[in-house]
């Protein structure tokens, strides 16, 4: 089945500066990767996702590249806030439906 | 409009006893998936729902957990006899029907944390 790695683990970073987080995915048949975040208490929450057929996309201070051929993709957070600190889930669809979540990144941000 | 429900938010019961996990999904979502987050680690999917047929159940664990969604509305996810590894957060999520490419959101609840000790 598929198998999704994601890195850091954790990740602190100064207010303003920019967050970089790495995902690698195994099944080639996988065409949708979205992005997730959660905050304490609450249940993941969709925030960016990306399609196989499109190499990046941007929604404000949050960007998502994906690299089919090395089954990389990775989430970009630039000018990072307090209220960004988070726990942030990567995944992907392979199967029907059915998506597979990596093991998340918990970010902080430092004011 | 309501989100995805899930109650209880936290559980603690002990080895061998019954849990049962409610969610409700949005009104209208056709679609209905049970998630579990084993302490840092994945969070890894149980089940899928399609009104009140199992789509996909090939990530239960064991026998010992039974989902229904009887009425194509609320589910239910119960664990029977509990064991200490089924702790974690257990996540529900809905989504509409599938439509076009099949590109869709998933709305996650909250999770309910059980404690088996």
């Amino acid at each position: 089945g598929e198998n999704v790695e994601q890195h850091p683990s954790t990740l602190s970073v100064q207010e303003g500066d920019s967050a970089v987080i790495k995902c690698t995915y195994s099944d080639s048949a996988s065409n949708y990767f979205p992005w997730y975040k959660q905050e304490l208490g609450k249940g993941p929450q969709l925030i960016i996702d990306i399609r196989s057929n499109v190499g990046e996309k941007k929604d404000q201070r949050i960007a998502v590249t994906l690299n089919k051929t090395a089954k990389h993709f990775s989430l970009h957070i630039t000018e990072t806030q307090p209220e960004d600190s988070a726990v942030y889930f990567c995944a992907s669809r392979g199967g029907y439906q059915k998506v597979t979540f990596g093991t998340g990144t918990k970010l902080q941000v430092i004011p | 409009e309501a989100g995805v429900t899930q109650f209880p938010s936290h559980s603690v019961i002990e080895k061998g006893q019954t849990v049962t996990l409610r969610c409700d999904p949005i009104s209208g979502h056709d679609n209905l998936y049970w998630y579990r987050r084993v302490m840092g680690k994945e969070i890894k999917f149980l089940l899928h729902f399609v009104k009140e047929s199992k789509q996909d159940e090939s990530g239960m664990p064991n026998n010992r957990f039974l989902a229904e969604r009887t009425g194509g509305t609320y589910s239910t996810l119960k664990v029977q006899p509990a064991e200490l590894e089924d702790s974690g957060v257990y996540f529900c999520a809905s989504s509409q029907a599938l439509t076009g490419t099949g590109f869709y959101e998933q709305y996650f609840g909250p999770g309910t944390r059980l404690t088996v000790t």
